[in-house]
Order: C-alpha cells, then structure tokens, then sequence
C-alpha cells in the first residue's frame, strides 16, 4: 500500500525567510507526487507535481517542490515566505488508477 | 473558467436524519470524485466516477452512503440516515483524465454538522 507522511504538524518561519515543509512516501513502484494547499473554509489548490524528470518541480506561487528518491522524500520549498502562506498543505501520493492518499497536512504559520 | 461547485456550504441536520450534498465538476472533467475531510486530516476517498461509471468506491460506507452521477456530469453524495460520526467536511473534486496525472481540482466543500 502506498503512503504519505507529513512528520510535522506545524512549521512557523518569519515573513522573508525560507519556508520547507517535509514529506516522505512509500510506494511500491514509481512515485506520482503532489502538494496541495488549504486556506480556511475553501477547498484544496494544486501547487504541483511530480511525475517523472527533473527531480526539481517548480509550482505555483513561488514554490518547487525537490524529489529525492533515495531518501524517498518530496519536500516543498519556497525561498522567501509570505504571511499570505499561511495555510495547510498537503502531500499526497497518487496510484495507477487515479487515487490520490493524502497525508496529514502540515500547518504553516508566518509571522510578520 | 468556472471551478468545481458544491452545494450546499453548510448543512446541520439532526441525527438520523438524511442530507444530501451536491457537485457539478469543471466542465469537460470526465472523472469526479468525493472525498471525507476530518477535522485536522486529509482527505480520504470515497468514491470515484469516470464518467457515469463508479471505478472505484471501496471506502464509501455502503449501508448508510449513496451516489450517483447521472448523464456523467453533475454528482449527488447522499448519506441515510446520518450519525454524529458522519459530521465532517465533504469535499468533490474533478480532473480531466484520471489517466493522465493530471491535478484534480476540488471545490469549496459542504460542511456537516450531525447534532
């Protein structure tokens, strides 16, 4: 069975440094791998993905995403972080058929 | 582009009673798919639609959930009758071809509350 986990329910960083918010997968197989964000009281976004390729993906808002398969990770990343960044992400891992196995959201709050 | 639209965005009903939540997917989306949002979790998969066709609804509780998805375009995600457990966030989702990797993209939600 595939899985995502998400080791941090809650990263704080100060408006203008860099913000990564970690995510490990086990798949058997190759990886599909996604990040998602929630702001409150609306549904999840697509920032990206990572199918094949360059193991650096680069996203919406400002945000790539490194693939690392030895160390079976896919952690986010955003050079200077936004107070607008504060939400909840989402690592998910899709399989063949389509489904998507989210973990468990990490919340991120940035403060001025 | 019009996104993913839910209806309705909050319900609360009493236990034991039924409720019903609808979706219409970006149009052209062949595949729909409802998810359960527990507070403080990830969504989780009930039931997945290529077009009229459910593929996949392993995890949708059989006894008290039901779906359909008429003419493969509009969904109706019914629970019958509900329990205080049912009281989540439940979320639709659509994407082009599953087979493709694309993003899905998800609507809003409809948030229950079973008093």
């Amino acid at each position: 069975a595939q899985s995502v986990a998400q080791p941090e329910d809650q990263v704080n960083v100060a408006e203008g440094n860099p913000l990564t918010v970690k995510c490990t997968y086990s798949v058997s197989g190759n990886p599909y791998l996604f990040w998602y964000v929630q702001y409150p009281n609306r549904g999840l976004q697509f920032l990206l993905k990572y199918i094949t390729g360059d193991n650096l993906v680069k996203g919406s808002y400002g945000f790539e995403a490194e693939f690392n398969k030895s160390q079976t990770s896919f952690h986010l990343k955003k050079p200077s972080a936004l107070v607008s960044d504060s939400a909840l992400y989402f690592c998910a891992v899709r399989d063949g058929w389509g489904k998507l196995q989210f973990g468990a959201g990490t919340q991120v709050v940035v403060t001025p | 582009e019009a996104g993913v639209v839910q209806s309705p965005r909050y319900k609360i009903i009493e236990k034991k009673q039924p409720v019903a939540f609808w979706c219409n997917p970006i149009s052209g989306h062949n595949t729909l798919y409802w998810y359960l949002q527990n507070l403080g979790q990830g969504p989780e998969l009930l039931i997945r639609y290529e077009n009229e066709e459910a593929v996949d609804d392993s995890q949708l509780p059989k006894d008290r959930f039901s779906a359909e998805r008429l003419k493969g375009v509009d969904s109706t995600l019914k629970i019958q009758p509900a329990e205080l457990g049912d009281s989540a966030v439940y979320l639709c989702a659509s994407s082009s071809l599953a087979g493709d990797y694309n993003e899905q993209f998800f609507g809003p939600g409809t948030r229950l509350t079973v008093l």
